[in-house]
């Protein structure tokens, strides 16, 4: 299994600004990936974080808006970029062990609320 | 990946069994069925998945019927923590690795 831990949980901030939101794994994982939440929806993958490459965007998200890094292979960084109310959410990450077993964890989540 | 129906809502009294059913009725023979559950304020957590045959662990029982279409999660004995959002999700498990959610069954057990 894999512990994720992320930072900040939660945030208040001025639209026009950005933040942005560390992902800690404890221990060596293949995939990591972030999800956005809004409030009373089911999760919306962002984005594939590559480590020592670019991010891998889904339909609909673009890096000038949601820079993401991957230094190794336990930490990432998702940057939500000159931000709106529309873009208040729950942030979260995930990631994927390596193995057989294919079983991916999702770390608490970051709650932003864009004023 | 092939799309998941659930149904939107669910009730189960505490104690006993939670039967919670998905059609995945276009799922590819390379596809497993995952189970993820959300508690509130909490990320998604891992429950279980199988590719055919019939899965069990310490938290729940997999079904899946023998044409693959359909698969029923089965938590035996359903307590008040267990109230939360659960969602079916087939994906493949080499090449395209990310997670596609649907809506899920909100799940009550009520006391």
């Amino acid at each position: 299994s894999a512990v994720i831990s992320q930072k900040p949980s939660r945030d208040i901030c001025q639209r026009g600004t950005s933040l942005t939101i560390q992902c800690q794994v404890d221990s060596q994982v293949t995939m990591m990936f972030w999800y956005r939440q809004q409030p009373g929806q089911s999760l919306t993958l962002i984005a594939t974080a590559n480590q020592g490459s670019e991010a891998t965007y889904e339909s609909g998200f673009v890096i000038d808006k949601f820079p993401i890094s991957r230094p190794n292979l336990t930490f990432s960084t998702l940057t939500v970029s000159n931000m709106s109310p529309e873009d208040s959410s729950i942030y979260l990450c995930s990631a994927q062990t390596p193995g057989l077993r294919k079983e991916q964890y999702f770390g608490p989540g970051t709650r932003l609320t864009v004023t | 990946d092939a799309k998941t129906t659930q149904p939107t809502s669910m009730d189960c009294a505490e104690g006993r069994a939670a039967n919670l059913p998905c059609n995945h009725s276009t799922i590819s023979g390379n596809e497993y069925v995952y189970w993820y559950r959300q508690i509130h304020s909490q990320g998604p957590q891992y429950i279980i998945h199988g590719l055919k045959n019939n899965e069990t662990n310490e938290m729940a029982s997999l079904i899946i019927t023998e044409d693959r279409k359909s698969s029923t999660l089965i938590l035996p004995h359903a307590t008040l923590r267990d109230t939360a959002v659960y969602y079916c999700i087939v994906r493949v498990d080499f090449g395209n690795e990310k997670l596609t959610f649907g809506t899920g069954t909100r799940l009550t057990i009520i006391p």
